[in-house]
């Protein structure tokens, strides 16, 4: 799976939009990113994926750039609730029975 | 739906006691699952991949006879801290494969005293 780079923190005011980025220059082809949070002491959760068009659910939005070497990651209202840690993945999907490895990730930290 | 139980959330246990955690799929089935572990400031770190009816394979530095991993059924895996130690404490996590993604359980919160 290619590596990703992501800065380790990030302040959103309440209201704002968030915008988190995430480099991934060596991705191939045939991989997907994938964005999962983690609120702390709790599980991780999957937010959203995409290979190469821009994606939006009821979560968030996902920008991938045309050269597909980095993606933004968008909560367009941040809430409270959206402090936690923001992990951008990228791998080839469909690849059951292999694990998700997770990077160090983005610390989000939304304040009122 | 796609919903992973993981018990209990918390414990607490001497050391040199066996504490055993359980993930159950709820309403899919799994044939692989996943045992993680966190420690505090620092990112997810795989422990294990759970067959089901099949021995688990450990990362490497992961000791299987001490973090024993039972994959009995479709739904149920099971990662058993034996011997623990405080050293042993940390969040544990673990995963379901849904073959078209992945679900996360909630965690087990260990203290070994």
């Amino acid at each position: 799976d290619a590596k990703t780079t992501q800065p380790p923190s990030m302040d959103c005011a309440e209201g704002r939009a968030a915008n988190l980025p995430c480099n991934h220059s060596t991705i191939s082809g045939n991989e997907y990113v994938y964005w999962y949070r983690q609120i702390h002491s709790q599980g991780p959760q999957y937010i959203i994926h995409g290979l190469k068009n821009n994606e939006t659910n009821e979560m968030a939005s996902l920008i991938i750039t045309e050269d597909r070497k980095s993606s933004t990651l968008i909560l367009p209202h941040a809430t409270l609730r959206d402090t936690a840690v923001y992990y951008c993945i990228v791998r080839v999907a469909g690849q059951a029975g292999t694990a998700l490895i997770f990077g160090k990730g983005t610390t989000l930290s939304v304040s009122s | 739906g796609a919903v992973v139980s993981q018990h209990p959330s918390w414990v607490i246990c001497k050391s040199g006691t066996s504490v055993k955690i359980e993930c159950r799929s709820l309403d899919f089935q799994a044939t692989t699952m996943f045992w993680y572990r966190q420690f505090p400031k620092q990112s997810l770190m795989l422990m294990a991949t759970s067959n089901e009816g099949s021995k688990a394979t450990y990362e490497q530095g992961v000791e299987k006879d001490k973090f024993l991993i039972n994959h009995a059924s479709l739904t149920l895996s099971t990662l058993t801290v034996t011997s623990a130690h405080p050293e042993d404490s940390s969040f544990y996590i673990c995963s379901a494969d849904r073959g078209n993604g992945y679900t996360f359980g909630s965690g087990t919160r260990l203290t070994v005293v």
